[in-house]
Parts: structure tokens; C-alpha cells; sequence
């Protein structure tokens, strides 16, 4: 049983398109976050949610707005996709947010932006 | 601002021979979380080891262990009789211990295990 998921695992759109990403965690975990890894594979959180609620937004664009339905889930969708935003997006949660609590991770989605 | 650097990008070593990976971080934080993940080819983000800033003991999980020097703000990661699988990327990060809190990753070091 896939334990944090993510769907697509690979998406190739076009500038000026919108998308969506899902994930989904079966862990019974409060916290959900988002991160972003760059060509350089370098990893820099996103966002983060604890049952539902928005806790940590970092540096992002307006244009990426992630969306929590329910603690199990959050999404992240980006309008009007850049050449920059091609990377890949990883979702992971933990049980309460604290650094006692392991953070579990997605398997990441490929975005590729031409 | 936390910072973690990984000075190494690249490291190569052959099957059942021992490397180290080295990480060094920046804190005013007294207490913290510090770990080490791999990201195999797969892309998989797998949790390796991690160490509490408040203990003294360096971690130890199987071939992986490491070498936590508090004071010097430095956070090695061990492995041992290292196998093909092993190959992977490896990223040092640092969280503060409590309230909502985010992972600081390092650069990464790309380990190669070579027959």
C-alpha cells in the first residue's frame, strides 16, 4: 500500500497552461507539505498544511495555489505555467508538523513546461 | 536563517568499501532534528537516519551511521560495506524541533558505487 501518492507521476504542458498535481496520504497524518526540486536538485519547501489549514507559505508566486479538502489530501495547482516552473514536485506529510515527526514523501511529479 | 552545505557533489567508492558524505549546517537553535535522505534513481525520497541535536550518541542504522559533532555544526553520514544499491543521491536537511516546522535540505552529494 503506497503510503504518500502522487498523480501525475510525469506532466509535459505548454506555457501559459494550467495544472494540477494531486497527492493523497493513507498514513492517518495531520501535516502535509509541498516541495519543490530544481534541475539542480536542490529541494526547497513550498507549503505546508496541518488539517487543513495553510501553516507555512513560503517565497511562491500567486501563481501556485494549493488546496486541502480534507487532511489526507493536498493539492497544488499553478496557473499560467512558466519555462521556470519545470522541476519536480514532491508531496509529503508527517504526523503533527514538528521535527520529532518523520516526514514521508511522495514519489514526485515531473513537470515539464515547453 | 538555517543553512545546510554539503561540500561534496560528487563521490564515488567501490562495492564494500566504506565512505563518508559531509554536512555542515548553521544554527542559533540549541535543539534540532537533523537527517539524512536518499534519492535513488527512482526518484524515491527515502528517510536514512536521523539524529536529535539533545543527544549525544550519533545514530546508527544498520551500514549507516553518523558522526554528529555539535559544536563544529557537523553531520557526517557513515556508510559501510557499501553496496550497489547504495548509489543514489544523498541529501543532509535540519529541522527545528518543535512547532510546525520545515525541512532545510543541503545541495546533495551523488554517491556512485561502483563492482
Amino acid at each position: 500500500d503506497t503510503a504518500v501518492s502522487q498523480t501525475p507521476k510525469y506532466l509535459v504542458t505548454q506555457m501559459g497552461n494550467d495544472k494540477s498535481i494531486k497527492c493523497e496520504q493513507n498514513l492517518g497524518h495531520d501535516t502535509m507539505y509541498w516541495y519543490k526540486q530544481d534541475s539542480k536538485k536542490f529541494l526547497k519547501i513550498m507549503f505546508s498544511y496541518n488539517n487543513k489549514e495553510l501553516i507555512i507559505n513560503e517565497t511562491v508566486p500567486n501563481r501556485f495555489s494549493p488546496k486541502s479538502p480534507d487532511k489526507a489530501h493536498l493539492n497544488l495547482h499553478i496557473n499560467s505555467l512558466e519555462l521556470g516552473d519545470s522541476a519536480v514536485y514532491f508531496c509529503a506529510s508527517s504526523r503533527s508538523g514538528g521535527g520529532t515527526d518523520t516526514q514521508y514523501f511522495g514519489p514526485g511529479t515531473r513537470l515539464t513546461v515547453l | 536563517a538555517q543553512t545546510v552545505t554539503q561540500s561534496q557533489p560528487e563521490m564515488s567508492v567501490q562495492e564494500a568499501e566504506t565512505v563518508t558524505l559531509s554536512c555542515t549546517y548553521d544554527t542559533s537553535e540549541s535543539n534540532y532534528y537533523l537527517f539524512w535522505y536518499k534519492q535513488p534513481p527512482s526518484r524515491q525520497m527515502i528517510l536514512v537516519i536521523r539524529q536529535e541535536a539533545y543527544k549525544q550518541q550519533n545514530a546508527t542504522e544498520n551500514r549507516f551511521s553518523v558522526n554528529f559533532q555539535k559544536a563544529a555544526k557537523s553531520f557526517s553520514l557513515k556508510i559501510s560495506d557499501s553496496q550497489l544499491g547504495d548509489t543514489a543521491m544523498y541529501f543532509c536537511a535540519f529541522m527545528k524541533p518543535s512547532g510546525f516546522q520545515k525541512l532545510v535540505f543541503g545541495t546533495g552529494t551523488r554517491l556512485l558505487v561502483s563492482p
